[in-house]
């Protein structure tokens, strides 16, 4: 059983379209980051959320920290081709003995032009 | 550019063997993390050090071992390599050890087991 779970799995949409992936959890985190991975390659931090209801843009790219620091979601706005990746939600927790992310199982994103 | 650099790029072997991948960190952060992606999976954490010593351990078989240098570059050992450890793996590192400290990826590096 994953501890965040990502949804939806897979995503394909047009040129232009609005998109929003989540990420839930029963678990409280600390902080609560956000990476997108193309093929081959290591996954690149986007964003990182600490606070309950924070909000953080990107250009087009838009991240809410859930109030109870449980969940979180994604919004691309206007997507385009070059937003084509997997999404990869990660939670943090603070502790003493390390920081381990525990990742969701991401989200597949095909932007078509 | 993540500023993680992990070698070799690609990595085939046979069933059996043993193998040694390798991480550099960004400059000035001290904790290194391992991480095994298979394919259509996502990433499972393996194991951390910090500062040279080990943080916090996932779920890292015993035939695999990590460890830390003074420099802070970091190794992982994958021995009796068998088919199903093919994946890629990923070398993280960042700044500190706890908190919303964020984790710089580097390139992977893909292993084949034939």
């Amino acid at each position: 059983t994953q501890l965040l779970e990502q949804s939806p799995q897979f995503l394909s949409i047009q040129e232009g379209e609005n998109l929003t992936v989540y990420c839930n959890s029963s678990s409280v985190f600390s902080s609560l980051q956000w990476y997108r991975q193309e093929p081959g390659e290591g996954p690149v931090l986007l964003v990182t959320v600490v606070t309950g209801g924070e909000v953080k843009k990107l250009k087009r790219l838009t991240f809410q920290f859930g109030d109870a620091r449980k969940d979180s979601s994604l919004h691309i706005t206007a997507a385009q081709p070059g937003d084509t990746g997997l999404y990869l939600c990660a939670g943090g927790r603070i502790k003493a003995a390390g920081n381990k992310l525990t990742f969701g199982g991401g989200t597949r994103v095909l932007v078509k032009p | 550019d993540s500023g993680v650099t992990q070698t070799p790029k690609h990595l085939i072997t046979a069933t059996g063997q043993r193998v040694t991948l390798r991480c550099s960190p960004r400059s000035g952060d001290l904790s290194v993390y391992w991480y095994q992606q298979s394919l259509d999976q996502g990433l499972q954490f393996l194991i951390q050090y910090y500062n040279g010593e080990e943080r916090a351990k996932g779920n890292i078989l015993e035939r695999f071992s990590a460890q830390q240098f003074p420099d802070l570059h970091s190794e992982l050992n994958l021995s009796s390599l068998e088919l199903g450890d093919s994946a890629l793996y990923f070398c993280a590192s960042s700044v500190g050890i706890a908190g919303a400290y964020e984790q710089y990826f580097g390139p992977g590096t893909r292993l084949t087991v034939t």
